[in-house]
């Protein structure tokens, strides 16, 4: 079945800086990524999702983009602010329509 | 607010009980996903249910069982629990089947297992 890899497991910005997320996937067949922010007691929400038909995918201060080839795709966060504080997880689709979640990466963004 | 209820919010029992999760979707939604999400296993699919029938399956063990209602609301029954079954239970839910839709998260039924 499907593995997500998901690193680093917690990264610390200054806050204006950029914040870079990888997930590698196993399973060459997923042909969907979506990542989701989770903030602290609250529920995971979409944030940015991508089709394997597409490259690069980019959502104001957000982007994602995939290598299809490698098998991994990466989340973009620039000029992060305080409140892009939060666990992010990557995903992949796998057979049998299943999102196969990596194990999150903590962000905290210093002011 | 996602629009997705789930009850209770909070729920603890002793081992060896059963409990019964309750999720109501977004107005307009057919598809319920079930996810657990434990520290040391993350977010972890459980079941997929679309209009009733059952859609997918992941690493839902023999326990647990779900189903979903003529008024879409979902069910997530789990029963002879272990210690190991504590955690953050959510359910999602989406338009449409396949899990291309954005799925909108609950906001979790916490179960602790004593």
């Amino acid at each position: 079945g499907e593995n997500v890899e998901q690193h680093p497991s917690t990264l610390s910005v200054q806050e204006g800086d950029s914040a870079v997320i990888k997930c590698t996937y196993s399973d060459s067949a997923s042909n969907y990524f979506p990542w989701y922010k989770q903030e602290l007691g609250k529920r995971p929400q979409l944030i940015i999702d991508i089709r394997s038909n597409v490259g690069e995918k980019k959502d104001q201060r957000i982007a994602v983009t995939l290598n299809k080839t490698a098998k991994h795709f990466s989340l973009h966060i620039t000029e992060t602010q305080p409140e892009d504080s939060a666990v992010y997880f990557c995903a992949a689709r796998s057979d049998g329509n299943k999102l196969v979640f990596g194990a999150g990466t903590i962000l905290r963004v210093k002011s | 607010d996602s629009g997705v209820t789930q009850t209770p919010k909070h729920l603890i029992t002793a081992t060896g009980q059963r409990v019964t999760l309750r999720c109501s979707p977004r107005s307009g939604d057919l598809s319920v996903y079930w996810y657990q999400q434990s520290l040391d296993q993350g977010l972890q699919f459980l079941i997929q249910y679309y209009n009733g029938e059952e859609r997918a399956k992941g690493n839902i063990l023999e326990r647990f069982s779900a189903q979903q209602f003529p008024d879409l609301h979902s069910e997530l029954n789990l029963s002879s629990l272990e210690l190991g079954d504590s955690a953050l239970y959510f359910c999602a839910s989406s338009v449409g089947q396949t899990s291309y839709n954005e799925q909108f998260f609950g906001p979790g039924t916490r179960l602790t297992v004593l």
